[in-house]
């Protein structure tokens, strides 16, 4: 089974909304850590939000937020106020354990298109 | 936050030779690196782990004697793509664990090298 799911392989958004990008996980682990990156097409992978298993709150990074459901298994990314910068390939991570040299597993992506 | 660099960022060669790729933490000590594959539009798919001082662990179906990983200092992973064939060819990327501003209790985050790109004629 995939560890890591994004079950959106393309999204548009216009200039300006928000824009909500998915992401569910399976894992035994009570401790992980979810993670989303950015990859433009120069292919350089840009972090933008970690969200802690154990964390309370949703992780809000500028604009971008994550919208976690734990019992849902489900980790989405919120990108508010969307740029033509924004267009890119979105991963969504997970790294399993309590070593910080843990690997992470990554999703098959979400390419975003932003309309001006 | 820590920086990661690889050289080359991309690289041309005719099928049959060997390709060797950098990764180095330049502003701080990495015991542990990563190597990752990305063929187009696809997903990264963990190669190998990169460990100072001791063998490269392989993830199931990569080949060690093909794709060779040399971690000889704290700074430095070396990839080295052996007799290369045109289905090589793919986006090379490095990762390595380092202490950010962030705080993520136990977790390091791991910064990631612009990557490098193989086309293997």
């Amino acid at each position: 089974a995939q560890k890591i799911t994004q079950t959106q392989p393309g999204m548009f958004v216009q200039e300006k909304e928000a824009v909500t990008l998915d992401c569910t996980y399976d894992t035994s682990d009570q401790s992980y850590g979810l993670f989303w990156y950015k990859q433009p097409s120069s292919g350089e992978m840009i972090f933008l939000i970690y969200q802690g298993s154990y964390d309370e709150q949703n992780a809000t990074e500028g604009r971008y937020s994550l919208n976690f459901q734990k019992a849902r298994k489900s980790a989405n990314l919120v990108i508010s106020a969307s740029q033509l910068g924004d267009s890119a390939m979105y991963f969504c991570a997970m790294r399993e354990g309590t070593s910080g040299y843990s690997t992470l597993t990554f999703g098959k992506g979400t390419m975003l298109l932003v309309s001006p | 936050g820590a920086v990661v660099s690889q050289h080359p960022s991309w690289v041309i060669c005719k099928s049959g030779t060997s390709v060797k790729i950098e990764c180095r933490s330049l502003d701080f000590q990495a015991t542990t690196m990563f190597w990752y594959r990305q063929f187009p539009k696809q997903s990264l798919m963990l190669m190998a782990t990169s460990n100072e001082g001791s063998k490269a662990t392989y993830e199931q179906g990569v080949e060690k004697d093909k794709f060779l990983i040399n971690h000889a200092s704290l700074t430095l992973s070396t990839l080295t793509v052996t007799s290369a064939h045109p289905e090589d060819s793919s986006f090379y990327i490095c990762s390595a664990p380092g202490e950010s501003g962030r705080s993520y209790g136990a977790y390091n985050e791991q910064f990631f090298g612009p990557g490098t790109r193989l086309t293997v004629l």
